[in-house]
């Protein structure tokens, strides 16, 4: 059964940084191409970006608001997917979900608040 | 980007009557390999969002009979033949054939 584990959500002040971790278990990680959904608060569902599987080259693809401010990054060896935020801003506050695939279970996201 | 639009924003309905919501995608979501890339969601209250749907008609594993999808290109629909209480939350649909995979704004849906 797929088991998607996010956290290291938390407070932050606009301008900070923050990373997230998605630790997968259940399915063959590093075959997955990973994503990362946010939803602000009240709000609807918003694609944040993917990484590729090793094999398939371990690129990355983002959203066009991400604007260089964040990175997916992965580590096969510890089943985990990273999301490094950086230059945080108030409209990044959001619960941030993993996706291991668009039919498999989603984690309970980690929540994400900017705010000084 | 490929705009999806849902129909209506909120759905009000009687336990054991339909249910039908609409969602249009500004292009067409046919690839190539004959597939259709449109995915429907249900989001429960304080959950994450769960599969219904995938493919434009698949039912995923689980997910009850009352549930069903159709359409093709453009044009989608959620139908669900006789709504239940464990039905409410917002259904969202999604489009998976071009990046970035973009979401409808969702559909709220409450029994009377």
């Amino acid at each position: 059964e797929v088991q998607l584990v996010e956290s290291g959500g938390g407070l932050v002040k606009p301008g900070e940084s923050l990373r997230l971790s998605c630790a997968a278990a259940g399915f063959t990680f590093s075959k997955a191409w990973m994503t990362w959904v946010r939803q602000g608060p009240g709000k609807g569902l918003e694609w944040v970006g993917r990484i590729r599987s090793k094999s398939d080259g371990g690129t990355t693809d983002y959203a066009a608001f991400v604007k260089g401010r964040f990175i997916i990054s992965r580590d096969d060896s510890q089943n985990t997917v990273y999301l490094q935020m950086t230059s945080l801003k108030s409209e990044d506050t959001a619960v941030y979900y993993c996706v291991s695939s668009w039919t498999a279970p989603w984690g309970q996201g980690t929540l994400v608040t900017v705010s000084s | 980007d490929i705009v999806m639009t849902q129909t209506p924003l909120s759905l009000s309905v009687t336990p054991g009557q339909p249910a039908s919501i609409s969602c249009k995608s500004s292009q067409s979501l046919l690839h190539s390999d004959g597939k259709t890339y449109l995915y429907w969601y249900l989001q429960k209250p304080g959950q994450p969002p769960q599969v219904l749907i995938y493919e434009v008609s698949n039912r995923f594993s689980g997910v009850p009979e009352r549930f069903s999808g159709s359409g093709s290109g453009t044009d989608f629909t959620l139908k669900i033949s006789r709504v239940e209480a464990e039905d409410v939350g917002v259904y969202y649909c999604m489009q998976s054939i071009q990046l970035p995979r973009t979401f409808g704004q969702g559909t709220k849906v409450e029994i009377k």
